[in-house]
């Protein structure tokens, strides 16, 4: 079956900074993935889609990568701000198909300090 | 405009005893979600619903839930016989269609915990 992997350590950087943030998943190779922003007591927020024929995204301070021959996708906060605090959980449709079941990964907690 | 809404937003419950966590969806959108959050945790599917079809129940992970999605609006997530590994929160999403790329707006969750 697939699996989704994020740090599940905490990511601290200094407001400013360029905060990195990784998903790694075997076993398929999806369609598009997703990331999403989760604060706490909160849902998740969707924040990015990028597709298996796009190497990157971005949104704002915002930058998505996928490379498909890795099985990898980077999550990019430039100029991070201490409101960037949240924990962000990257998404994947299933290998079984019915794609609206999203998969999830148990996602990154980033602290941006000032 | 108003998004999705979870009731209650806190449970605490007796091992043995029903629960049941209701979604209010965003008006207007055709599909619901089911997901399950235990801490540390990725959310889980649970159960799927769009428009008048058959629900994709796949995600069940007992025959002690069920779900039911009345009139295509407010859902039901019913929980029998509750037990402590069902401690969890539970996430109910909605999105305007079915399509495998659109956005799943979610609540903020039914905190379930089991004594």
């Amino acid at each position: 079956s697939q699996k989704i992997e994020q740090n599940s350590e905490a990511l601290n950087i200094q407001e400013g900074k360029t905060a990195t943030l990784t998903c790694n998943y075997t076993n398929y190779s999806p369609a598009y993935l997703q990331w999403y922003r989760q604060d706490p007591g909160r849902g998740p927020v969707f924040l990015l889609l990028i597709r298996e024929n796009e190497k990157e995204k971005r949104k704002e301070r915002l930058k998505v990568t996928f490379d498909t021959t890795l099985k990898q996708s980077l999550f990019h906060i430039t100029a991070s701000q201490p409101a960037d605090s949240a924990t962000y959980l990257c998404a994947l449709p299933p290998l079984s198909g019915g794609y609206n079941k999203l998969i999830f990964g148990a996602g990154t907690r980033l602290a941006v300090h000032p | 405009g108003a998004g999705v809404s979870q009731s209650p937003s806190n449970k605490v419950t007796e091992k043995g005893k029903d629960v049941e966590l209701r979604c209010d969806p965003i008006s207007g959108h055709t599909a619901l979600y089911w997901y399950r959050q235990s801490l540390g945790q990725g959310l889980e599917f649970l159960i799927y619903f769009q428009g008048n079809s058959a629900p994709d129940k796949s995600g069940l992970p007992s025959d002690r839930f069920s779900a039911e999605r009345t009139g295509g609006s407010v859902s039901t997530l019913t929980i029998q016989r509750t037990q402590q590994e069902d401690s969890a929160v539970y996430l109910c999403a909605s999105s305007r269609g079915g399509g495998d790329t659109d956005t799943q707006y979610f609540g903020p969750g039914t905190r379930l915990t089991v004594l």
